[in-house]
Protein backbone atom coordinates (compact mmCIF):
# COMPACT_ATOMS: atom_id res chain seq x y z
CA UNK A 1 0.00 0.00 0.00
CA UNK A 2 1.21 3.91 -0.98
CA UNK A 3 1.86 5.93 2.32
CA UNK A 4 1.33 9.53 2.57
CA UNK A 5 1.98 11.51 -0.10
CA UNK A 6 3.77 14.51 0.05
CA UNK A 7 4.71 17.44 -2.75
CA UNK A 8 7.02 19.03 -3.62
CA UNK A 9 9.96 17.27 -1.70
CA UNK A 10 12.18 20.42 -1.84
CA UNK A 11 10.53 24.17 -2.15
CA UNK A 12 12.72 27.24 -2.73
CA UNK A 13 11.03 30.58 -3.14
CA UNK A 14 11.61 34.25 -2.82
CA UNK A 15 9.74 36.60 0.14
CA UNK A 16 6.13 37.33 -1.42
CA UNK A 17 6.15 34.26 -3.70
CA UNK A 18 3.28 31.88 -3.11
CA UNK A 19 3.48 28.46 -1.77
CA UNK A 20 1.61 25.50 -2.17
CA UNK A 21 2.09 22.25 -0.69
CA UNK A 22 0.22 19.07 -1.40
CA UNK A 23 -0.70 15.73 0.48
CA UNK A 24 -2.20 12.44 -0.65
CA UNK A 25 -3.43 10.77 2.31
CA UNK A 26 -3.24 6.83 2.86
CA UNK A 27 -6.57 5.72 1.46
CA UNK A 28 -9.08 5.34 4.09
CA UNK A 29 -7.92 7.48 6.13
CA UNK A 30 -10.53 10.00 7.82
CA UNK A 31 -8.17 12.44 9.58
CA UNK A 32 -5.34 14.49 8.00
CA UNK A 33 -3.10 16.51 9.55
CA UNK A 34 -0.70 18.98 8.78
CA UNK A 35 2.49 19.97 10.81
CA UNK A 36 5.55 21.97 10.67
CA UNK A 37 8.87 21.16 11.94
CA UNK A 38 11.86 23.39 12.84
CA UNK A 39 14.75 23.21 14.98
CA UNK A 40 13.42 25.95 17.61
CA UNK A 41 9.63 25.29 17.94
CA UNK A 42 9.93 21.21 17.06
CA UNK A 43 6.58 19.51 15.66
CA UNK A 44 3.45 21.98 15.47
CA UNK A 45 0.15 21.11 14.79
CA UNK A 46 -1.19 23.66 12.45
CA UNK A 47 -4.47 21.98 11.40
CA UNK A 48 -6.52 19.08 11.15
CA UNK A 49 -9.51 17.31 9.12
CA UNK A 50 -11.79 14.58 9.88
CA UNK A 51 -13.82 13.58 6.82
CA UNK A 52 -12.52 16.23 4.76
CA UNK A 53 -13.84 18.85 6.76
CA UNK A 54 -11.29 21.34 9.75
CA UNK A 55 -11.83 20.19 13.34
CA UNK A 56 -9.13 22.15 14.77
CA UNK A 57 -7.34 25.11 12.82
CA UNK A 58 -5.67 26.90 16.16
CA UNK A 59 -2.27 26.18 15.38
CA UNK A 60 -2.38 27.60 11.75
CA UNK A 61 0.25 30.73 12.63
CA UNK A 62 -1.89 33.57 10.37
CA UNK A 63 -3.70 34.78 7.90
CA UNK A 64 -1.15 34.08 5.57
CA UNK A 65 -1.64 29.94 6.09
CA UNK A 66 -4.60 27.87 4.65
CA UNK A 67 -5.50 24.81 4.25
CA UNK A 68 -8.14 22.84 2.46
CA UNK A 69 -9.67 19.40 1.38
CA UNK A 70 -11.51 19.53 -1.29
CA UNK A 71 -12.00 15.23 -1.07
CA UNK A 72 -10.81 12.68 0.67
CA UNK A 73 -8.09 12.04 -1.07
CA UNK A 74 -6.53 15.29 -1.65
CA UNK A 75 -5.03 18.36 0.80
CA UNK A 76 -3.52 21.48 0.17
CA UNK A 77 -1.54 24.26 2.53
CA UNK A 78 -1.36 27.30 0.82
CA UNK A 79 1.26 30.30 2.28
CA UNK A 80 0.39 33.53 0.53
CA UNK A 81 2.55 35.66 1.08
CA UNK A 82 5.73 33.63 2.01
CA UNK A 83 8.12 35.09 4.43
CA UNK A 84 11.38 33.77 5.71
CA UNK A 85 10.32 32.56 9.05
CA UNK A 86 8.49 30.10 6.99
CA UNK A 87 11.12 27.92 6.04
CA UNK A 88 10.87 24.64 7.49
CA UNK A 89 9.92 20.98 7.15
CA UNK A 90 6.01 20.55 6.40
CA UNK A 91 4.61 17.24 6.98
CA UNK A 92 1.21 15.78 6.38
CA UNK A 93 -0.18 12.74 8.40
CA UNK A 94 -3.14 10.75 8.34
CA UNK A 95 -5.03 8.41 10.87
CA UNK A 96 -7.87 6.17 10.88
CA UNK A 97 -10.85 6.27 13.28
CA UNK A 98 -12.04 3.34 12.42
CA UNK A 99 -10.84 2.19 16.14
CA UNK A 100 -11.75 5.37 18.63
CA UNK A 101 -8.11 4.99 19.79
CA UNK A 102 -6.14 5.21 16.44
CA UNK A 103 -6.77 8.67 16.33
CA UNK A 104 -2.62 8.86 17.25
CA UNK A 105 -1.44 6.59 15.13
CA UNK A 106 -0.43 8.61 12.54
CA UNK A 107 1.27 7.58 8.86
CA UNK A 108 3.56 10.67 8.13
CA UNK A 109 4.61 11.58 4.53
CA UNK A 110 8.15 12.48 3.97
CA UNK A 111 7.83 15.87 4.71
CA UNK A 112 8.42 18.94 2.20
CA UNK A 113 10.94 21.24 3.08
CA UNK A 114 10.25 24.65 2.41
CA UNK A 115 13.10 27.13 2.15
CA UNK A 116 11.75 31.04 1.74
CA UNK A 117 14.90 33.36 0.42
CA UNK B 1 1.90 25.51 20.76
CA UNK B 2 1.61 23.10 23.62
CA UNK B 3 4.27 20.46 24.03
CA UNK B 4 5.34 17.73 25.98
CA UNK B 5 8.99 17.40 28.04
CA UNK B 6 10.85 14.95 26.79
CA UNK B 7 14.37 13.81 28.69
CA UNK B 8 16.77 14.10 27.79
CA UNK B 9 17.17 16.25 25.06
CA UNK B 10 20.05 14.29 23.68
CA UNK B 11 22.09 11.02 24.51
CA UNK B 12 25.37 9.72 23.15
CA UNK B 13 25.84 6.56 23.48
CA UNK B 14 27.99 3.22 22.88
CA UNK B 15 26.60 0.82 20.43
CA UNK B 16 25.59 -2.01 23.29
CA UNK B 17 24.02 0.41 25.93
CA UNK B 18 20.42 0.17 27.20
CA UNK B 19 18.52 4.02 26.79
CA UNK B 20 15.99 5.52 28.78
CA UNK B 21 13.82 8.30 27.90
CA UNK B 22 11.06 9.83 29.50
CA UNK B 23 7.98 12.41 28.55
CA UNK B 24 5.73 13.84 31.00
CA UNK B 25 3.03 16.10 30.81
CA UNK B 26 0.76 18.53 32.86
CA UNK B 27 -2.43 17.00 31.36
CA UNK B 28 -3.37 13.76 31.54
CA UNK B 29 -3.64 11.62 28.22
CA UNK B 30 -5.50 8.19 27.21
CA UNK B 31 -2.99 7.21 24.72
CA UNK B 32 0.74 7.74 25.09
CA UNK B 33 2.64 7.20 21.36
CA UNK B 34 6.24 6.93 20.80
CA UNK B 35 7.70 7.75 17.21
CA UNK B 36 10.92 7.59 15.75
CA UNK B 37 12.01 10.06 13.10
CA UNK B 38 15.29 9.73 10.51
CA UNK B 39 17.06 12.27 8.77
CA UNK B 40 15.19 13.17 5.95
CA UNK B 41 11.57 11.16 6.56
CA UNK B 42 8.87 11.70 8.34
CA UNK B 43 8.21 10.49 12.13
CA UNK B 44 7.50 6.18 12.28
CA UNK B 45 5.26 4.83 15.13
CA UNK B 46 7.45 2.42 17.37
CA UNK B 47 4.57 1.92 20.04
CA UNK B 48 1.17 2.98 21.35
CA UNK B 49 -0.08 2.69 24.99
CA UNK B 50 -3.95 2.90 25.63
CA UNK B 51 -4.18 2.11 29.40
CA UNK B 52 -2.74 3.31 32.41
CA UNK B 53 0.39 1.34 34.01
CA UNK B 54 0.14 -0.52 30.61
CA UNK B 55 3.79 -2.19 29.55
CA UNK B 56 4.53 -2.74 25.90
CA UNK B 57 7.36 -3.91 24.09
CA UNK B 58 8.17 -4.06 20.61
CA UNK B 59 11.75 -6.20 19.76
CA UNK B 60 13.92 -4.42 21.72
CA UNK B 61 12.23 -1.45 22.91
CA UNK B 62 9.68 -1.37 25.64
CA UNK B 63 7.40 1.48 26.38
CA UNK B 64 5.10 2.19 29.66
CA UNK B 65 2.25 4.50 30.43
CA UNK B 66 2.59 6.08 33.65
CA UNK B 67 -0.03 5.52 35.81
CA UNK B 68 -0.95 8.61 36.57
CA UNK B 69 -1.61 9.28 33.06
CA UNK B 70 0.78 12.28 33.03
CA UNK B 71 4.05 10.65 31.90
CA UNK B 72 5.51 7.60 29.53
CA UNK B 73 8.83 6.28 29.35
CA UNK B 74 11.11 4.50 26.52
CA UNK B 75 13.52 1.90 27.04
CA UNK B 76 16.02 0.76 23.75
CA UNK B 77 17.80 -2.53 24.85
CA UNK B 78 21.49 -3.19 23.40
CA UNK B 79 21.44 -0.35 21.07
CA UNK B 80 22.91 -0.71 17.70
CA UNK B 81 24.09 1.82 15.16
CA UNK B 82 20.50 1.77 13.43
CA UNK B 83 18.63 3.15 16.52
CA UNK B 84 20.18 6.78 15.78
CA UNK B 85 17.30 9.27 15.20
CA UNK B 86 14.88 11.73 16.81
CA UNK B 87 12.41 10.01 19.38
CA UNK B 88 9.51 12.01 19.86
CA UNK B 89 6.87 10.90 22.44
CA UNK B 90 2.92 12.47 21.76
CA UNK B 91 -0.07 12.06 23.94
CA UNK B 92 -3.09 11.91 22.56
CA UNK B 93 -6.65 12.83 24.32
CA UNK B 94 -10.03 11.21 22.35
CA UNK B 95 -13.09 12.65 24.36
CA UNK B 96 -15.10 10.05 22.93
CA UNK B 97 -17.72 8.51 23.66
CA UNK B 98 -18.51 11.75 25.94
CA UNK B 99 -18.30 13.59 23.08
CA UNK B 100 -18.23 18.10 22.85
CA UNK B 101 -14.15 18.81 22.71
CA UNK B 102 -12.38 18.11 19.88
CA UNK B 103 -9.47 15.38 19.86
CA UNK B 104 -5.76 16.40 20.50
CA UNK B 105 -2.39 14.66 20.00
CA UNK B 106 0.29 16.36 21.42
CA UNK B 107 3.95 15.95 20.43
CA UNK B 108 6.74 16.16 22.71
CA UNK B 109 10.32 18.11 21.81
CA UNK B 110 11.95 15.10 21.20
CA UNK B 111 15.56 12.88 22.05
CA UNK B 112 17.99 12.93 19.78
CA UNK B 113 20.12 9.42 20.07
CA UNK B 114 23.47 8.72 18.90
CA UNK B 115 24.46 5.74 19.13
CA UNK B 116 28.41 4.98 18.26
CA UNK B 117 30.09 1.82 17.12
Amino acid sequence: DAGVIQSPRHEVTEMGQEVTLRCKPISGHDYLFWYRQTMMRGLELLIYFNNNVPIDDSGMPEDRFSAKMPNASFSTLKIQPSEPRDSAVYFCASSTSRWARKFGELFFGEGSRLTVL
Amino acid sequence: GQQLNQSPQSMFIQEGEDVSMNCTSSSIFNTWLWYKQEPGEGPVLLIALYKAGELTSNGRLTAQFGITRKDSFLNISASIPSDVGIYFCAGSLDPRPYGGATNKLIFGTGTLLAVQP
